[in-house]
């Protein structure tokens, strides 16, 4: 079955290190989002890519970075940088905006 | 940049009662979606809406497209406990990006 991976479900890391979450998706999409889900805020776009080795900054991409070597995979990473890091992040992927995004099932990150 | 205002930003309902919610934009819309997250997981599209006073149904879901282009409706009836969760609007401007806007949320909670 096609679908859309982020791993792994839970996450928890110290302060001040580097964390790096996955996304894979075998529906063949061209464009993949990354998105952090505050409570009461709603989705934030951090970065997007519309095709391999491209990508863009979203409106909270600060503290964060990606890449994509890959169709399938655009993994994030949440860096020191990032001031308040702990969030439910979401990755996506898309075909025809037009036609929605599909999402993953989602990583919570914990920073202690 | 384009925001969403979706209302209510929560609702507490008796199961069997109709919920009513709603998104407004700033500027046009050239689709329209409703999405629902049910905790711990990542949205999934319920209905896309393509067209003007678009009336579109999904068993006990209906959504309108705004005749204005500006907003969008979602009915849900005779709501059951497997409702709650948060639902999402979602629009595409169709402009030089075309990444879907959503909206904040609207928790809904059903008591059976």
């Amino acid at each position: 079955d096609g679908g859309i991976t982020q791993s792994p479900k839970y996450l928890f890391r110290k302060e001040g290190q580097n964390v790096t979450l996955s996304c894979e998706q075998n529906l063949n999409h061209d464009a993949m989002y990354w998105y952090r889900q505050d409570p009461g805020q709603g989705l934030r776009l951090i970065y997007y890519s519309q095709i391999v080795n491209d990508f863009q900054k979203g409106d909270i991409a600060e503290g964060y970075s990606v890449s994509r070597e890959k169709k399938e995979s655009f993994p994030l990473t949440v860096t020191s940088a990032q001031k308040n890091p702990t969030a439910f992040y979401l990755c996506a992927s898309s075909i025809d905006r037009r036609a929605g995004y599909t999402f993953g099932s989602g990583t919570r990150l914990t920073v202690v | 940049g384009q925001q969403l205002n979706q209302s209510p930003q929560s609702m507490f309902i008796q199961e069997g009662e109709d919920v009513s919610m709603n998104c407004t934009s700033s500027s046009i819309f050239n689709t329209w979606l409703w999405y629902k997250q049910d905790p711990g997981e990542g949205p999934v599209l319920l209905i896309a809406l393509y067209k003007a006073g678009e009336l579109t149904s999904n068993g006990r879901l209906t959504a309108q497209f705004g005749i204005t282009r500006k907003d969008s409706f979602l009915n849900i009836s005779a709501s059951i406990p497997s409702d709650v969760g948060i639902y999402f609007c979602a629009g595409q401007g169709g402009g030089s990006q075309g990444n879907l806007i959503f909206g904040k949320g609207t928790k809904l909670s059903v008591k059976p």
